[in-house]
């Protein structure tokens, strides 16, 4: 089936440092994608996304990239500060109706002070 | 703007006891989400419902769950009886008819004992 999935579940970065956490896709049909932002006890929240007719979306300290060659996203957070500590979830969404996300399962990004 | 409203927050049962979530969507989004989210794992869709009516509930256990929309504003998720490995976060999310973010909120965090 289906499956979004991530390489690391842990990273751990030095605050200033810059920050890059990688997610592989299957689903090749897949139109867009979403990178959320989870701290602890809170829901998802929103960070970036990106649609399959573009390779490079740019926000505020965050970046992602997409290729499609390899079904491989990354989202980029520069200058990484304590507040970005949390889990980040990169989301995809099939063609098929209903707008469905499909979630990996997360990698936890540690700032060390 | 208010975002995704959820209660109670958190909830304690016993197995074979039923138990009943709320949400409200962010003020004009005709699209609603359920998903449940175990621990150390993704979000996973239950439900979406699309004004009053069911998009997709193909991953919701219907011999347990159900949930309802009834005049396309805030929703109900019922679980009846519950069972150990249902214990998790039961997070609602809303986005507008046109657009495919989905804005969540911060979730029901449930332990069954």
């Amino acid at each position: 089936g289906e499956s979004v999935g991530l390489h690391l579940p842990t990273l751990s970065v030095q605050e200033g440092d810059n920050s890059i956490i990688n997610c592989a896709y299957s689903n090749s049909a897949s139109d867009y994608f979403i990178w959320y932002k989870q701290e602890s006890g809170k829901g998802p929240q929103f960070i970036i996304d990106i649609r399959s007719n573009m390779d490079k979306r740019q926000g505020q300290r965050v970046t992602v990239l997409l290729n499609k060659t390899v079904k491989h996203l990354s989202l980029q957070i520069a200058a990484t500060q304590p507040g970005d500590s949390a889990v980040y979830f990169c989301a995809e969404k099939g063609t098929g109706g209903g707008n469905k996300l499909t979630f990996g399962t997360g990698t936890q990004l540690k700032v060390e002070l | 703007e208010a975002g995704v409203a959820q209660s109670p927050r958190y909830k304690i049962i016993e197995k074979r006891q039923s138990v009943a979530f709320w949400c409200n969507p962010i003020s004009g989004h005709a699209t609603l989400y359920w998903y449940q989210q175990i621990l150390g794992q993704g979000p996973k869709l239950l439900i979406q419902f699309q004004n009053n009516g069911v998009v997709d509930d193909s991953q919701l256990p219907k011999d347990r769950f159900s949930a309802e929309r009834l005049k396309g504003v805030d929703s109900t998720l019922k679980i009846q009886p519950a069972k150990l490995e249902d214990s998790a976060v039961y997070l609602c999310a809303s986005s507008s008819l046109a657009g495919e973010t989905q804005y969540f909120g911060p979730g029901t965090r449930l332990l069954v004992l």
